[in-house]
């Protein structure tokens, strides 16, 4: 397996646009995470999906923030319109059910956003 | 909300030293992780702990869960530079969501 595979890998955006992310995890993984990681806020959950069920958003900051995951393949994050203050790495991470097994989250390579 | 804290923020050993980070939660946790962050890069699954008292190795990496389920540790032994890195711990009360500690950058110097 690839892997859970992000993209862009990169995000350079004027303030005002609207961005997507877009995450692809792993083959059989149950659960989609995605997190944003700043030096001030650390690894920071935004929303997660079991089954491609949408189940505690708790962590998305605004209204600007959505995310949706139309099958078991595809996730996407989505901002709009952008802030200079949404720049961070968001990760894309999936997991199996963690408690039944020695299994963790396997992260994306992530995408670094910047809006400037 | 939950949170764990981890300590120290920021570590520099010389080569060959120890070094030991910790990660502490006011409440009983269902199970603790801990990650690798190399810089630039992403975080890395290294292990789970989910038994009271549970000790686990990997090489000269030793990872404890506290006996009250409210702490844990990681230990290195004689730190090489190949363990530069944030490590995270991160741990779940219930079900499958995990709160990431700060971390601890590990500097090493040669």
């Amino acid at each position: 397996d690839a892997g859970v595979i992000q993209s862009p890998r990169h995000e350079v955006t004027e303030m005002g646009q609207e961005v997507t992310l877009r995450c692809k995890p792993i083959s059989g993984h149950d659960y989609l995470f995605w997190y944003r990681q700043t030096m001030m806020r650390g690894l920071e959950l935004l929303i997660y999906f079991n089954n491609n069920v949408p189940i505690d958003d708790s962590g998305m900051p605004e209204d600007r923030f959505s995310a949706k995951m139309p099958n078991a393949s595809f996730s996407t994050l989505k901002i709009q319109p952008s802030e200079p203050r949404d720049s961070a790495v968001y990760f894309c991470a999936s997991s199996l059910l963690v408690q039944v097994g020695d299994y963790g989250y396997t992260f994306g390579s992530g995408t670094r956003l910047t809006v400037v | 909300g939950q949170q764990v804290m981890q300590i120290p923020q920021y570590q520099h050993v010389q080569e060959g030293e120890d070094f030991t980070t910790y990660c502490n939660s006011s409440t009983t946790l269902s199970n603790i992780q801990w990650y690798k962050q190399r810089p630039g890069g992403h975080p890395v699954f290294l292990i789970q702990l989910v038994k009271s008292g549970e000790v686990k190795k990997q090489k000269r990496l030793t990872f404890q869960f506290g006996e009250a389920k409210k702490n844990s540790s990681l230990h290195i032994t004689a730190t090489q530079t190949t363990d530069v890195g944030t490590y995270f711990c991160a741990a779940s009360r219930y079900g499958n969501k995990l709160v990431f500690g700060a971390g601890t950058i590990l500097r090493v110097k040669s």
